[in-house]
């Protein structure tokens, strides 16, 4: 079984400063995809960056990047420059590649509340 | 270029009622999810449909959910008989092909009275 956890509720960062949400997973595929999610206080579920576990390097998206570290089992979010847009909740996730599972279900972590302070 | 469009965004029913929750993919798309999100938690899978087929429904609570996607129309998910326990997010998403990126809709807040 896959699993996700997020350790922090709770965030705080300064505006145009960076800030690393983190995230930790568990599991026994040997090809597994993670994903980061931001969900507004409007509600909605905006994709925000993918790492595949065979990649060889960290995935990038913009003011997005992703730690993975995969001896370690993490994959943690950079935010740099952050901006007061960025408060909202994220979430990680991750999804079994392989060809002969359930490579279609994503496993979400409890998610962490960013705030950006002026 | 529409995205996954889910009606209503909010919907209020009283215990007992039934609730019908809308989810239209994108197009082009042929595989619908739907995920539901407790307070304060993160979302949960409950059922992955292709057009006419319900692949998986693991996540679905054995008794009064039921999910389709018909040939032509959006794909439906019934909730008979709701409960305050019921009262959530529920998110459809959709895929082109299966293991592909999935696109989520905004959501549809269930609050049971």
């Amino acid at each position: 079984a896959q699993k996700i956890t997020q350790t922090q509720p709770g965030m705080f960062v300064q505006e145009k400063e960076a800030v690393t949400l983190d995230c930790t997973y568990d599991t026994s595929d040997p090809s597994y995809g993670l994903f980061w999610y931001k969900q507004p206080s409007s509600g909605e579920m905006i994709f925000l960056i993918y790492q595949g576990s065979y990649d060889q390097q960290n995935a990038t998206e913009g003011r997005y990047s992703l730690n993975f570290q995969k001896a370690r089992k993490s994959a943690n979010l950079v935010i740099s420059a952050s901006q007061l847009g960025d408060s909202a909740m994220y979430f990680c996730a991750m999804r079994d590649n392989g060809s002969g599972g359930s490579n279609y279900k994503l496993t979400f972590g409890k998610g962490t509340l960013l705030t950006v302070n002026p | 270029n529409a995205g996954v469009m889910q009606n209503p965004r909010h919907l209020v029913r009283r215990r007992g009622q039934e609730a019908r929750l809308r989810c239209s993919p994108m197009k082009g798309h042929s595989h619908v999810y739907w995920y539901r999100q407790l307070p304060e938690e993160g979302l949960k899978f409950m059922v992955y449909l292709q057009k006419e087929n319900i692949i998986d429904e693991s996540g679905m609570p054995k008794e009064r959910f039921s999910a389709e996607f018909p040939k032509e129309g959006p794909s439906i998910l019934r909730i008979q008989q709701v409960v305050r326990g019921d009262s959530a997010a529920y998110f459809c998403a959709s895929s082109r092909e299966t293991g592909e990126k999935l696109f989520f809709g905004s959501g549809t807040q269930l609050s049971v009275l």
